[in-house]
């Protein structure tokens, strides 16, 4: 138990559903993010925020929409997805405003299929 | 630019058997370094991390990692391995960028009994 819980553990969504896919850490972290993890592919981070702003954004599609309404809870509302977004969504969480020293606190993840 | 190799893609060992996991980066100036597990439906969670200092890092459940600047490699290591530690292990160096990890794709570990 790493002290960051991810909800639902599982989620399949048709490619005109809206979905959201919920984070939380009770931890006192001030940074989270957002990992896409694919199979047989590295980690992709898709957003960061700090303080609650976003300060990252690789480039990830408009039907991603990341939210973070305080230090300790943080969204990714899906809509119109494609069946290549399925893939293990991962949050994490950070003690400090990032810093390249910076270890990172991972959920279990959301299982996401897009059919 | 920065990268994060992990030549490996499946590793399998004995139960009892030594492993030695291989990370090679990229990385101009004194890199930040990371390992992290993943075990079977789970998030990942830090197994050891170099920042500066002694090369040789100790970590949790037995595991060890040594920096080598010569050959730009992170490689971990444990001497005895458990079926538990059937896993998938993550090399991560730390990126210019205040935020990002710079990942490896994975090294699978299957454990023979």
């Amino acid at each position: 138990e790493t002290g960051v819980t991810q909800t639902p553990r599982h989620l399949v969504m048709g490619m005109t559903n809206k979905k959201s896919l919920k984070c939380e850490q009770h931890l006192g972290h001030n940074a989270m993010y957002w990992y896409k993890q694919s199979a047989k592919k590295p980690l992709e981070l898709m957003f960061v925020y700090s303080l609650e702003e976003r300060v990252e954004n690789n480039s990830v599609p408009s039907r991603f929409s990341p939210e973070c309404p305080n230090s300790s809870h943080l969204f990714l509302h899906l809509h119109t997805l494609q069946p290549e977004d399925s893939a293990l969504y991962l949050c994490a969480s950070s003690p400090r405003d990032g810093g390249q020293n910076t270890e990172a606190f991972f959920g279990q993840g959301t299982r996401l299929t897009v059919v | 630019a920065q990268s994060v190799t992990q030549p490996d893609i499946h590793i399998t060992v004995s139960e009892g058997a030594s492993l030695e996991l291989r990370c090679n980066y990229s990385y101009g100036a004194t890199p930040y370094l990371f390992w992290y597990v993943q075990s079977p439906g789970q998030g990942l969670q830090l197994l050891l991390k170099y920042f500066s200092g002694d090369t040789l890092v100790q970590g949790i459940k037995g595991f060890e990692a040594e920096f080598k600047r010569s050959q730009s490699s992170f490689n971990l290591r444990k001497p005895s391995v458990h079926w538990s530690d059937a896993a998938e292990y993550f090399c991560a160096v730390g990126a210019d960028s205040n935020y990002q990890l710079i990942w490896g794709a994975g090294t699978k570990l299957i454990i023979k009994p």
